[in-house]
Protein backbone atom coordinates (compact mmCIF):
# COMPACT_ATOMS: atom_id res chain seq x y z
CA UNK A 1 0.00 0.00 0.00
CA UNK A 2 1.86 3.38 -1.05
CA UNK A 3 -0.86 5.42 0.09
CA UNK A 4 0.52 9.06 0.03
CA UNK A 5 3.86 9.43 -2.70
CA UNK A 6 5.95 12.40 -2.74
CA UNK A 7 8.55 13.27 -5.54
CA UNK A 8 10.98 13.88 -5.33
CA UNK A 9 13.04 13.51 -1.41
CA UNK A 10 15.24 16.41 -1.66
CA UNK A 11 15.82 19.01 -4.19
CA UNK A 12 18.80 21.90 -4.28
CA UNK A 13 17.81 24.94 -6.39
CA UNK A 14 19.37 28.33 -7.32
CA UNK A 15 17.31 31.23 -6.37
CA UNK A 16 15.08 32.04 -10.09
CA UNK A 17 14.60 28.87 -10.94
CA UNK A 18 11.75 26.65 -11.07
CA UNK A 19 10.54 23.37 -9.97
CA UNK A 20 7.32 21.03 -9.73
CA UNK A 21 6.41 18.56 -6.41
CA UNK A 22 4.38 16.26 -7.11
CA UNK A 23 1.88 14.55 -5.11
CA UNK A 24 0.09 11.36 -5.95
CA UNK A 25 -2.34 9.16 -3.78
CA UNK A 26 -3.96 5.84 -4.63
CA UNK A 27 -6.72 5.64 -1.90
CA UNK A 28 -9.15 7.79 -4.13
CA UNK A 29 -9.40 10.53 -1.83
CA UNK A 30 -11.13 13.61 -2.61
CA UNK A 31 -9.09 16.07 -0.85
CA UNK A 32 -5.67 17.34 -1.01
CA UNK A 33 -3.32 19.45 0.58
CA UNK A 34 0.22 21.07 0.66
CA UNK A 35 1.81 22.41 3.96
CA UNK A 36 5.48 23.36 4.40
CA UNK A 37 7.15 23.15 7.69
CA UNK A 38 10.00 25.03 8.80
CA UNK A 39 11.36 24.66 12.28
CA UNK A 40 9.25 26.15 15.47
CA UNK A 41 6.80 26.67 12.63
CA UNK A 42 4.89 23.88 12.87
CA UNK A 43 2.42 22.82 9.41
CA UNK A 44 1.93 25.59 7.72
CA UNK A 45 -0.96 25.01 5.12
CA UNK A 46 0.05 26.12 1.43
CA UNK A 47 -2.76 25.40 -0.73
CA UNK A 48 -5.32 22.42 -1.02
CA UNK A 49 -7.75 20.98 -3.05
CA UNK A 50 -11.32 19.34 -2.79
CA UNK A 51 -11.69 17.87 -5.92
CA UNK A 52 -10.32 17.20 -9.17
CA UNK A 53 -10.00 20.75 -11.06
CA UNK A 54 -10.96 22.73 -8.40
CA UNK A 55 -7.75 24.44 -5.73
CA UNK A 56 -7.69 26.95 -2.84
CA UNK A 57 -5.59 29.18 -0.87
CA UNK A 58 -4.12 28.26 2.18
CA UNK A 59 -2.41 29.94 4.94
CA UNK A 60 1.04 31.11 2.82
CA UNK A 61 -0.10 30.94 -0.90
CA UNK A 62 2.23 33.80 -2.62
CA UNK A 63 5.25 32.14 -4.67
CA UNK A 64 3.51 29.07 -4.97
CA UNK A 65 0.72 27.14 -7.45
CA UNK A 66 -0.81 24.40 -7.73
CA UNK A 67 -2.96 22.32 -9.92
CA UNK A 68 -5.01 19.15 -9.58
CA UNK A 69 -6.14 18.08 -13.42
CA UNK A 70 -6.60 14.13 -12.33
CA UNK A 71 -7.77 13.16 -8.84
CA UNK A 72 -4.70 10.98 -7.62
CA UNK A 73 -2.26 13.81 -8.36
CA UNK A 74 -1.12 17.19 -6.89
CA UNK A 75 1.28 19.64 -7.93
CA UNK A 76 2.96 22.02 -6.11
CA UNK A 77 5.08 24.34 -8.25
CA UNK A 78 8.15 27.03 -7.56
CA UNK A 79 7.74 29.34 -10.28
CA UNK A 80 11.25 31.55 -9.31
CA UNK A 81 12.21 30.03 -6.20
CA UNK A 82 13.77 32.49 -3.24
CA UNK A 83 15.67 31.38 -0.41
CA UNK A 84 12.23 31.88 1.84
CA UNK A 85 11.13 28.74 0.00
CA UNK A 86 13.78 26.25 2.00
CA UNK A 87 11.66 23.86 3.93
CA UNK A 88 10.68 20.41 4.36
CA UNK A 89 7.45 20.36 1.70
CA UNK A 90 4.62 17.95 3.34
CA UNK A 91 1.55 16.58 0.76
CA UNK A 92 -1.27 15.32 2.75
CA UNK A 93 -4.79 13.57 1.32
CA UNK A 94 -8.24 12.88 3.07
CA UNK A 95 -10.86 10.84 2.32
CA UNK A 96 -13.64 14.09 1.88
CA UNK A 97 -16.44 11.57 3.40
CA UNK A 98 -18.15 10.64 6.40
CA UNK A 99 -18.94 13.22 8.86
CA UNK A 100 -16.15 12.54 11.13
CA UNK A 101 -13.36 10.80 9.00
CA UNK A 102 -13.64 13.15 6.08
CA UNK A 103 -10.50 15.32 7.12
CA UNK A 104 -8.67 12.61 8.90
CA UNK A 105 -5.10 13.30 6.94
CA UNK A 106 -2.37 11.00 5.47
CA UNK A 107 0.98 12.35 4.83
CA UNK A 108 3.28 11.73 2.23
CA UNK A 109 7.46 11.61 3.29
CA UNK A 110 7.99 14.72 2.44
CA UNK A 111 10.61 16.68 0.09
CA UNK A 112 13.50 18.72 1.12
CA UNK A 113 13.90 21.64 -0.71
CA UNK A 114 17.06 23.96 -0.38
CA UNK A 115 17.36 27.40 -1.98
CA UNK A 116 20.28 28.85 -2.68
CA UNK B 1 -8.02 34.24 11.91
CA UNK B 2 -8.35 30.89 13.98
CA UNK B 3 -6.14 29.83 15.47
CA UNK B 4 -4.85 26.37 17.44
CA UNK B 5 -2.02 27.26 20.20
CA UNK B 6 -0.09 24.40 21.65
CA UNK B 7 2.01 24.75 24.42
CA UNK B 8 4.64 23.73 25.50
CA UNK B 9 6.74 24.13 22.20
CA UNK B 10 9.46 21.75 23.86
CA UNK B 11 9.78 19.43 26.61
CA UNK B 12 12.84 17.60 27.48
CA UNK B 13 12.11 14.62 29.98
CA UNK B 14 13.85 11.34 32.04
CA UNK B 15 12.64 8.26 30.43
CA UNK B 16 9.78 7.24 32.90
CA UNK B 17 8.34 10.61 33.49
CA UNK B 18 5.13 11.60 32.70
CA UNK B 19 4.62 14.19 29.64
CA UNK B 20 1.48 16.28 28.68
CA UNK B 21 0.83 18.53 26.08
CA UNK B 22 -1.68 21.47 26.05
CA UNK B 23 -4.33 22.84 23.27
CA UNK B 24 -6.54 25.88 23.11
CA UNK B 25 -8.36 27.30 20.34
CA UNK B 26 -9.81 30.62 19.95
CA UNK B 27 -13.23 28.99 18.16
CA UNK B 28 -14.92 25.89 19.52
CA UNK B 29 -14.40 23.02 17.41
CA UNK B 30 -16.38 20.33 15.71
CA UNK B 31 -13.53 17.81 16.67
CA UNK B 32 -10.12 17.73 17.09
CA UNK B 33 -6.88 15.31 15.85
CA UNK B 34 -3.54 14.46 17.32
CA UNK B 35 -0.53 13.64 15.03
CA UNK B 36 2.98 12.26 15.85
CA UNK B 37 5.75 13.08 14.03
CA UNK B 38 8.98 11.08 14.49
CA UNK B 39 12.37 12.76 14.42
CA UNK B 40 12.83 12.79 10.56
CA UNK B 41 9.19 12.07 9.02
CA UNK B 42 6.13 12.55 8.84
CA UNK B 43 2.99 13.46 11.00
CA UNK B 44 0.86 10.47 11.70
CA UNK B 45 -2.83 10.06 12.47
CA UNK B 46 -2.88 9.08 16.22
CA UNK B 47 -6.69 9.61 17.10
CA UNK B 48 -9.81 11.78 16.36
CA UNK B 49 -11.74 13.11 19.86
CA UNK B 50 -15.11 14.77 18.83
CA UNK B 51 -17.48 14.48 21.83
CA UNK B 52 -17.46 17.40 24.49
CA UNK B 53 -15.62 16.13 27.87
CA UNK B 54 -14.54 12.75 25.63
CA UNK B 55 -11.34 10.73 27.23
CA UNK B 56 -9.46 8.77 24.94
CA UNK B 57 -6.57 5.83 25.81
CA UNK B 58 -4.09 4.11 23.31
CA UNK B 59 -1.57 2.27 25.95
CA UNK B 60 -0.09 5.01 27.99
CA UNK B 61 -1.33 7.50 25.96
CA UNK B 62 -4.33 9.94 27.61
CA UNK B 63 -6.33 12.36 24.96
CA UNK B 64 -9.15 14.23 26.74
CA UNK B 65 -11.54 16.89 24.81
CA UNK B 66 -12.52 20.21 27.15
CA UNK B 67 -16.23 20.88 27.81
CA UNK B 68 -16.17 23.20 25.81
CA UNK B 69 -14.98 21.76 22.74
CA UNK B 70 -11.47 24.58 22.53
CA UNK B 71 -9.45 22.80 24.15
CA UNK B 72 -7.46 19.41 24.20
CA UNK B 73 -4.71 17.41 25.62
CA UNK B 74 -2.27 14.64 25.57
CA UNK B 75 -0.82 12.86 28.45
CA UNK B 76 1.52 10.21 28.31
CA UNK B 77 2.65 8.10 31.28
CA UNK B 78 6.01 7.01 31.94
CA UNK B 79 7.75 8.03 28.68
CA UNK B 80 9.84 5.85 26.74
CA UNK B 81 12.68 6.76 24.41
CA UNK B 82 9.99 5.27 21.44
CA UNK B 83 7.45 8.50 22.24
CA UNK B 84 10.22 11.26 20.58
CA UNK B 85 9.19 13.06 18.60
CA UNK B 86 7.09 15.65 18.15
CA UNK B 87 2.99 16.00 18.30
CA UNK B 88 0.43 17.95 17.15
CA UNK B 89 -2.65 18.93 17.50
CA UNK B 90 -5.17 20.02 14.77
CA UNK B 91 -8.77 21.58 15.23
CA UNK B 92 -11.69 20.76 13.03
CA UNK B 93 -13.57 23.37 12.81
CA UNK B 94 -16.55 21.76 10.79
CA UNK B 95 -17.83 22.73 7.58
CA UNK B 96 -14.58 23.68 6.32
CA UNK B 97 -12.33 21.40 4.35
CA UNK B 98 -9.36 21.51 6.04
CA UNK B 99 -7.72 21.39 9.77
CA UNK B 100 -6.24 24.24 11.64
CA UNK B 101 -2.60 22.62 13.02
CA UNK B 102 -0.95 23.93 16.42
CA UNK B 103 2.49 24.69 15.82
CA UNK B 104 3.57 21.04 17.70
CA UNK B 105 5.24 20.04 21.16
CA UNK B 106 8.75 18.82 20.24
CA UNK B 107 9.30 15.53 23.09
CA UNK B 108 13.02 14.30 24.19
CA UNK B 109 13.43 11.62 26.05
CA UNK B 110 16.30 10.97 27.93
CA UNK B 111 17.29 7.51 29.10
Amino acid sequence: NAGVTQTPKFRVLKTGQSMTLLCAQDMNHEYMYWYRQDPGMGLRLIHYSVGEGTTAKGEVPDGYNVSRLKKQNFLLGLESAAPSQTSVYFCASSSGQGYLSKNIQYFGAGTRLSVL
Amino acid sequence: GQQVMQIPQYQHVQEGEDFTTYCNSSTTLSNIQWYKQRPGGHPVFLIQLVKSGEVKKQKRLTFQFGEAKKNSSLHITATQTTDVGTYFCAGDLGGYNKLIFGAGTRLAVHP
